[in-house]
């Protein structure tokens, strides 16, 4: 059974600082693996997704990397700013594609302190 | 309406209530989910549909029922449920495609479920 683990569970920096926040899986036979971000009460917002095939995808400030083989993704948000204050889920399409439902980790809660 | 969208957004009922979470996408996909998200657990998906068909029910309870009348549209059914079952119900669609499957997944703003 795939199991998604994210470190740290909470993270709390001063706004302009450079972070990463970590995304590993137990089981690399993953199709792909996307980022997300959720703010208090609502939905999930979709940051970033990476197939498997590829190593890395950017977006703006956000930069996410995949290593299949280890079975480990990297968010890195440069020059953090306050807006960017939620929690970031990682999440894992397990088989070879097709309607498949994802895994989740518990999340990151990020707080950026003005 | 863009995107995918959730009605209620909130929720209250007794254990005895039979009550519905309708769920609609506009970005003309022929896949969608249901997932629920506790407090204190990940996110956890109960449903999912492809081209209207149900192709994976990950062991929910009865008292939780889905619906899709077309690939727009999601129901989730609930009757008879627990304390345990108040949750944030969240809806997401994507596009599939036969034989390589994108699965970029786009959510709801969801549910909040409390039954009392």
């Amino acid at each position: 059974k795939q199991e998604v683990t994210q470190i740290p569970a909470a993270l709390s920096v001063p706004e302009g600082e450079n972070l990463v926040l970590n995304c590993s899986f137990t089981d690399s036979a993953i199709y792909n693996l996307q980022w997300f971000r959720q703010d208090p009460g609502k939905g999930l917002t979709s940051l970033l997704l990476i197939q498997s095939s590829q190593r890395e995808q950017t977006s703006g400030r956000l930069n996410a990397s995949l290593d299949k083989s280890s079975g480990r993704s990297t968010l890195y948000i440069a020059a953090s700013q306050p807006g960017d204050s939620a929690t970031y889920l990682c999440a894992v399409v397990h088989s070879g594609g097709g309607a498949d439902g994802l895994t989740f980790g518990k999340g990151t809660h990020l707080i950026i302190q003005p | 309406e863009t995107g995918v969208t959730q009605t209620p957004r909130h929720l209250v009922m007794g254990m005895t209530n039979k009550k519905s979470l309708k769920c609609e996408q506009h970005l003309g996909h022929n896949a969608m989910y249901w997932y629920k998200q506790s407090a204190k657990k990940p996110l956890e998906l109960m449903f999912v549909y492809s081209l209207e068909e149900r192709v994976e029910n990950n062991s929910v309870p009865s008292r939780f029922s889905p619906e899709c009348p077309n690939s727009s549209h999601l129901f989730l059914h609930l009757h008879t449920l627990q304390p345990e079952d108040s949750a944030l119900y969240l809806c997401a669609s994507s596009q599939v495609f036969a034989g390589v499957g994108y699965n970029e997944q786009f959510f709801g703003p969801g549910t909040r479920l409390t039954v009392l």
